[in-house]
């Protein structure tokens, strides 16, 4: 039964420091999306790969996040220096361009900046 | 306007009621729907894509009304499992696969 895998799943620290989110796509899908969820604001789109390549991240803070895939089996969302509205939870999801464009989630990463 | 808009609930119907969702989208030009479940401090899961001719799956029904850009899920004899956020996605017309979620709408199925 594939599915997206995301490390860590909680994550709790303090305002000024980096933290790194990682999502590991179903294997074959070659599009990858980065969610925030919060109670105010939903989901909300940060950033999508197709093939590896950054194709929008206009919902991404540029001056503090950042978003890679240095490889087709590992994504990366940064936050350098988390601050406390960074507070949320972070879901990776991934699908196939092409097909019927259905998207699945992994578990999430729960953050808390104190 | 926003994009993507759902009724927040909660909607609380009695263990066997039928219940209906909408979800109001603003771009004519969209493409693809969804409906996604979402249970508390969990992911959203993908409950079943919406087709111009209507999806059937068991106790859930989605249907697609293009000319007043709207989607609705029912759902008949309801469960208490059957609780949950329901989340609408779309997809516009760009490129790639990129949805826009809706902010849910909370259902209780109460005894």
């Amino acid at each position: 039964d594939a599915r997206v895998t995301q490390t860590p799943r909680h994550k709790v620290t303090e305002m000024g420091q980096e933290v790194t989110m990682r999502c590991q796509p179903i294997l074959g899908h070659n599009t990858v999306f980065w969610y925030r969820q919060t109670m105010m604001q939903g989901l909300e789109l940060l950033a999508y790969f197709r093939n590896r390549a950054p194709l929008d991240d206009s919902g991404m803070p540029k001056d503090r996040f950042s978003a890679e895939m240095p490889d087709a089996t590992l994504a990366t969302l940064k936050i350098q220096p988390s601050e406390p509205r960074d507070s949320a939870v972070y879901f990776c999801a991934s699908g196939r361009l092409g097909g019927n464009n259905e998207q699945f989630f992994g578990p999430g990463t729960r953050l808390t900046v104190l | 306007r926003k994009e993507v808009e759902q009724d927040p609930g909660p909607f609380n119907v009695p263990e066997g009621a039928t219940v209906a969702f909408n979800c109001t989208y603003s771009n004519s030009a969209s493409q693809s729907f969804f409906w996604y479940r979402q249970d508390c401090r969990k992911e959203p899961k993908l409950l079943m894509s919406v087709y111009s001719s209507g999806n059937e799956d068991g106790r859930f029904t989605a249907q697609l009304n293009r000319a007043s850009q709207y989607i609705s899920l029912l759902i008949r004899d309801s469960k208490l499992s059957d609780s949950a956020t329901y989340l609408c996605a779309v997809r516009g017309t760009g490129g790639g696969n990129k949805l826009t979620f809706g902010t849910g709408t909370q259902l209780k199925v109460e005894l």
